[in-house]
C-alpha cells in the first residue's frame, strides 16, 4: 500500500512570491490533515479535511494559506504571498475514518514533508 | 491536548543503554497519547500509543508510561540501537477534536 506523499519535497521562493504544496494521503483515507514544523518548534496543526469538507482550519495562521482537498482525494495548500515566517517544513497526514464513534482516535500516516524556504 | 511539554530536547546515551522521554500535558481530558518517530528524511511514523485507561504498554524494546493523575507520560526505549537515533515526538489530542498537539521533539543519538 502505498503512503502518504506530498509534493514538492523542497521549495526554495522569494517572500512574497506563491507557492503551492500538494499532498496525496493513503487512499481510501477520508481524513486528511495539514501540519508545520517551524525549526526547532513543535509540530503545529493547520488544518483538517473530513472528505473534501474543513472539519476544522483553527491552526491556520492568517488568509495568506489556502487549502483545497477538491472531490475528497489529493489536497493543495497554497501560500500567498509568502513570507519569511512562513519557512519551515509542512506535512500532511491522513487516517481512515471509523465509524460508530463520536470521536475517534485513528493512526496518522504522515508524510515525508515538503521543506519551504522563504527568502 | 492544548498544551505539551517534552523533554530532553536531544538525549546521547550509549547503544545498550536505555532512554527515557517525558511530556507533560494540560488537558485533563485528553485519552489518547501517541509517540511518533522521525527519522532523516521522512515524516513521523507512529511508533506506540497509550489509551487513558491503562497505564503502561510494551512492544518489544519501547514501553510508554501514563500518570493521568499528574497528567504526564512517558517514552521508554531499552537496550538502544543505532537505528533507533531519530527525533521523537509525543503528542495528545485536542479535545473534542482529531487534531493533535505535539510536544518540540526529542533529537536521540545512540553512539555505538
Amino acid at each position: 500500500e502505498a503512503g502518504v506523499t506530498q509534493f514538492p519535497s523542497h521549495s526554495v521562493i522569494e517572500k512574497g512570491q506563491t507557492v503551492t504544496l500538494r499532498c496525496d494521503p493513503i487512499s481510501g483515507h477520508d481524513n486528511l490533515y495539514w501540519y508545520r514544523r517551524v525549526m526547532g518548534k513543535e509540530i503545529k496543526f493547520l488544518l483538517h479535511f473530513v472528505k473534501e469538507s474543513k472539519q476544522d482550519e483553527s491552526g491556520m495562521p492568517n488568509n495568506r494559506f489556502l487549502a483545497e482537498r477538491t472531490g475528497g482525494t489529493y489536497s493543495t495548500l497554497k501560500v500567498q504571498p509568502a513570507e519569511l515566517e512562513d519557512s519551515g517544513v509542512y506535512f500532511c497526514a491522513s487516517s481512515s475514518r471509523r465509524t460508530g464513534l463520536r470521536v475517534s482516535y485513528n493512526e496518522q500516516f504522515f508524510g515525508p514533508g515538503t521543506r519551504l524556504t522563504v527568502l | 491536548g492544548e498544551n505539551v511539554e517534552q523533554h530532553p530536547s536531544t538525549l546521547s546515551v550509549q547503544e545498550g543503554d536505555s532512554a527515557v522521554i517525558k511530556c507533560t500535558y494540560s488537558d485533563s481530558a485528553s485519552n489518547y497519547f501517541p509517540w511518533y518517530k522521525q527519522e532523516l528524511g521522512k515524516g513521523p511514523q507512529l511508533i506506540i500509543d497509550i489509551r487513558s485507561n491503562v497505564g503502561e504498554k510494551k512492544d518489544q524494546r519501547i514501553a510508554v508510561t501514563l500518570n493521568k493523575t499528574a497528567k504526564h507520560f512517558s517514552l521508554h526505549i531499552t537496550e538502544t540501537q543505532p537505528e533507533d537515533s531519530a527525533v521523537y515526538f509525543c503528542a495528545a489530542p485536542r479535545t473534542g477534536a482529531n487534531n493533535l498537539f505535539f510536544g518540540t521533539g526529542t533529537r536521540l543519538t545512540v553512539i555505538p
